[in-house]
């Protein structure tokens, strides 16, 4: 029973195009995040959503733009996609902002090539 | 600017001895820190973790040492196993950052017969 799922797994496509990754949470977390894993294997936060409420927000390009629906869930909506946007992009939870519990559950990973 | 630093990029031992692992920091504000296993396609998985308030916790093979005065901090993996070979990353977070972790660049372990 996965606890935090992301989807695809795997995804190609060429410049210019405009995709979304989705992530799923089963532990009842009430903050979601999304990190970056580059080519020199640095995980970086991108943003973070707490109860649906965006509360990290990193220096990303507007060109990413997260949403969330729910708690539950936190998808990653990138534009006009370029070639440095390739990197794993990892989905965490965890169960609260509170400072009591700091673990963060992370998803597999959705590898992003971009041509 | 990176403020969590692990300047090993690998380590190999031999399984049924230990492993140490290290980490750097360089911003005082953090007070929690954590260690992450990641294996290959795979996500980073929590190992351990330690609060600024405590120099030392212990969970099973694994204990993390913590030493505020030098920003430092070491993982002793007691006794290695064949399946501790991983991708270790070091996570550290300040009590006012929203639960933003910052992790090392991480430290490949691979553990030989």
């Amino acid at each position: 029973d996965t606890a935090v799922s992301q989807t695809p797994k795997y995804l190609v496509t060429q410049m210019g195009n405009d995709k979304s990754i989705k992530c799923e949470q089963n532990l009842g977390h009430d903050t979601m995040y999304w990190y970056k894993q580059d080519s020199k294997k640095f995980l970086k936060i991108m943003f973070s959503y707490n109860n649906k409420e965006l509360i990290i927000n990193e220096t990303v390009p507007n060109r990413f733009s997260p949403k969330s629906p729910d708690k539950a869930h936190l998808n990653l909506h990138i534009n006009s996609l370029e070639l440095g946007d390739s990197a794993v992009y990892f989905c965490a939870s965890s169960q609260d902002l509170s400072g009591v519990s700091y673990e963060q559950y992370f998803g597999p990973g959705t590898r992003l090539t971009v041509t | 600017d990176q403020q969590v630093k692990q300047n090993s990029p690998s380590l190999s031992v031999q399984e049924g001895r230990i492993s140490i692992l290290n980490c750097d920091y360089t911003n005082s504000m953090f007070d929690y820190f954590l260690w992450y296993k990641k294996y290959p396609a795979e996500g980073p998985t929590f190992l351990i973790s330690i609060s600024s308030i405590k120099d030392k916790n212990e969970d099973g093979r694994f204990t993390v040492f913590l030493n505020k005065s030098a920003k430092h901090l070491s993982l002793h993996i007691v006794p290695s196993q064949p399946g501790d070979s991983a991708v270790y990353f070091c996570a550290a977070s300040a009590g006012d950052s929203w639960g933003k972790l910052q992790f090392g660049a991480g430290t490949q372990v691979v553990v030989t017969p």
